[in-house]
């Protein structure tokens, strides 16, 4: 089935270390988001590419970067992780404006 | 004044009752309307989008809109204590690089066996 696979589902990483979340998808989307989502919150955008083109949101702290190598993956790079990183991290896509849809997260975890 | 808002609730049903959900949202030019539906620790996942006036139905599921009020809603038929949740409002303000989701906070259902 086509679908939006997010990897690891779940992430350990110590405090400043550096981490990695996957995300890959087989819907042939030219669009593609990550979100962060914290416990009874509303999911938040980070960033997006559009097609190559990246779209960072204004308050995404410079910690988070994001590379998206070709159509079908797109990593994102916590490059100093912090206890407030500590969260739910949604990669979602979209063919243009239509309905975003989600992979199944990452739970990340702040040692 | 939050760009979509929706009561937190928690909002508590019978099982077998209609649940309705409520949203209102600021930006009139909006285009594009949808209802995730988020378990605990589960990602959102699609459940109805709405592009125009008037109601939609899929299922047990109607989604309704209304342009002129700014405001959008989701009717639960027959509820089941699966469709206990967090329903999101979502509305896609569009730009030049396609769209971006403005959530609300969401709702929290509850369905009483």
């Amino acid at each position: 089935d086509a679908m939006v696979i997010q990897n690891p589902r779940y992430q350990v990483t110590q405090f400043g270390k550096p981490v990695t979340l996957s995300c890959s998808q087989t819907l042939n989307h030219n669009v593609m988001y990550w979100y962060q989502q914290k416990s009874s919150q509303a999911p938040k955008l980070l960033f997006h590419y559009y097609d190559k083109d990246f779209n960072n949101e204004a308050d995404t702290p410079d910690n988070f970067q994001s590379r998206r190598p070709n159509t079908s993956f797109c990593f994102l790079d916590i490059r100093s992780p912090g206890l407030g990183d500590a969260a739910m991290y949604l990669c979602a896509t979209s063919r243009d404006i239509q309905p975003q849809h989600f992979g199944d997260g990452t739970r990340l975890s702040i040692l | 004044q939050k760009e979509v808002e929706q009561n937190s609730g928690p909002l508590s049903v019978p099982e077998g009752a209609i649940a309705s959900l409520n949203c209102t949202y600021s930006d009139r030019g909006s285009q594009s309307f949808f209802w995730y539906r988020q378990y605990s620790g589960k990602s959102p996942e699609l459940i109805m989008f709405i592009y125009s006036n008037g109601d939609k139905e899929d299922g047990r599921f109607t989604a309704q809109l209304n342009k002129a009020s700014q405001y959008v809603s989701l009717l639960i038929r027959d509820s089941q204590p699966s469709d206990s949740a967090t329903y999101l409002c979502v509305v896609n303000m569009y730009d030049n690089q396609g769209g971006k989701l403005i959530f609300g906070q969401g709702t929290e259902l509850s369905v009483k066996p």
